[in-house]
């Protein structure tokens, strides 16, 4: 079974540009997820889709936004770059949570974004 | 504010001996715990979870601890190996129903010595 997969795997950016990556999840499941990596902050939750719909939010400006398509692909979209949004954006999918069932998520090996 | 804090940025460790990586958190909600490790250029992998109504798991050559008073699990790798050499994160996990919102923690960098 094919892993999660991310593209571009490296992006360089400048400052006030827009920049949009991509996911593949699992075949199968439906529930993707988002993180920003970045030194001496860990992984943060930036967003979760389910069947086309978020459905929780971290603390990030509205500049960070996505979605999710019919076939459970995601889509991250940063607007209006800034310098501090340089870091490695993590994907990972899983199968949807029940109450009380906790499914592994997968992540895929990120993208490396730089904003000069 | 952090809720999951790993305070120890790295740690290095003897081929063979014991390894354990601690993990503080804040919020008690947080009922389910997990380990990740990660290997440079890849994804983290998941490696071990815990749910709150378990105080120990284990899985080979990998416990997880949790101390709920105390808020604060711990991860021990015995032996260590050297390809366990990685960043190793904690993550919670508060009580939602039906989404994943995992909180992880800065990680820790482990280097076992051969």
């Amino acid at each position: 079974k094919a892993g999660v997969t991310q593209t571009p795997r490296y992006l360089i950016k400048t400052r006030g540009q827009q920049v949009t990556l991509s996911c593949s999840p699992i075949s199968g499941h439906r529930s993707v997820s988002w993180y920003q990596q970045t030194p001496g902050q860990g992984l943060q939750f930036l967003f979760e889709y389910f069947s086309e719909t978020q459905r929780n939010k971290g603390n990030f400006p509205g500049r960070f936004s996505g979605r999710q398509f019919s076939n459970s692909r995601s889509e991250m979209n940063v607007s209006t770059l800034e310098l501090g949004d340089s870091a490695l954006y993590l994907c990972a999918s899983s199968l949807p949570q029940d109450r009380g069932v906790y499914n592994e998520q997968f992540f895929g090996p990120g993208t490396r974004l730089t904003v000069l | 504010d952090q809720q999951v804090k790993q305070n120890s940025p790295s740690l290095s460790v003897q081929e063979g001996r014991i390894s354990i990586l601690n993990c503080d958190y804040t919020n008690s909600m947080f009922d389910y715990f997990l380990w990740y490790k990660k290997y440079p250029a890849e994804g983290p992998t998941f490696l071990i979870s815990i749910s709150s109504i378990k105080d120990k798991n284990e899985d080979g050559r990998f416990t997880v601890f949790l101390n709920k008073s105390a808020k604060h699990l711990s991860l021990h790798i015995v032996p260590s190996q050297p390809g366990d050499s990685a960043v190793y994160f904690c993550a919670a996990s508060p009580t939602t129903s039906g989404t994943y919102k995992y909180i992880f923690g800065t990680g820790t960098r482990l280097k076992v010595l051969a």
